[in-house]
């Protein structure tokens, strides 16, 4: 069953504009949600994460709007670049003390110039 | 800080030879590692997770005898692919957990089976 459910499977944003992927999960234990950035040939790479209790978290170019009612959060990549061109998983894992993580099935952002 | 490094990056085998693959957390100590693996174009699957000095949870579906996990030390796990077929073939990826939460993942080995 898949339990975090993610779109777009792709995206294509032009250099500045505004990428946003977004994500559902179904399990209410969930508590903690990160983002991971996947190069090619590469490990995933922690991005930014937010827990229940917080609306939005920004860093950088990166903000995570989250929804705790409607069970949804999103990744908005600000004045996005060439190089943020990557694969972009969301996550879930709940209960603290290093939960199995969950992951969304990606989206693979193309960032054209 | 929090650095993951796994060793080989890549591996090609024959047909029926065992593989082993070395996930080390080089800057903390993680008492929980856990071992992914990933086809190309899709998402991590959670193959176990692996608990320093006690035996490897595994994941359904995902043989033991065949993927032997060994977390020896605070630092060091390793996967050993036995008897590997070309349907082994695949992207491994390890994570080492820091703090009550977030995990750090290894850069990867890309294994083919020939």
């Amino acid at each position: 069953q898949q339990q975090v459910k993610q779109s777009p499977q792709s995206l294509i944003v032009q250099k500045g504009g505004i990428s946003i992927i977004n994500c559902a999960y179904e399990n209410t234990a969930f508590d903690y949600f990160p983002w991971y950035q996947q190069f090619p040939g590469k490990g995933p790479a922690l991005l930014i994460a937010i827990r229940p209790d917080v609306s939005e978290k920004k860093e950088g170019r990166f903000t995570i709007s989250f929804n705790k009612s409607a069970k949804q959060f999103s990744l908005h990549i600000m004045d996005s670049q060439p190089g943020d061109s990557a694969t972009y998983f969301c996550a879930a894992s709940g209960g603290g003390g290093y939960q199995k993580v969950t992951f969304g099935t990606g989206t693979k952002l193309q960032v054209i110039p | 800080g929090a650095v993951v490094s796994q060793h080989p990056s890549w591996v090609i085998c024959k047909s029926g030879t065992s593989v082993k693959i070395e996930c080390r957390s080089l800057d903390f100590q993680a008492t929980t590692m856990f071992w992914y693996r990933q086809f190309p174009k899709q998402s991590l699957m959670l193959m176990a997770t692996s608990n320093e000095g006690s035996k490897a949870t595994y994941e359904q579906g995902v043989e033991k005898d065949k993927f032997l996990i060994n977390h020896a030390s605070l630092t060091l796990s390793t996967l050993t692919v036995t008897s590997a077929h070309p349907e082994d073939s695949s992207f491994y990826i390890c994570s080492a957990g820091r703090g009550p939460d977030t995990q750090y993942f290894g850069p990867g080995t890309r294994l083919t089976v020939l």
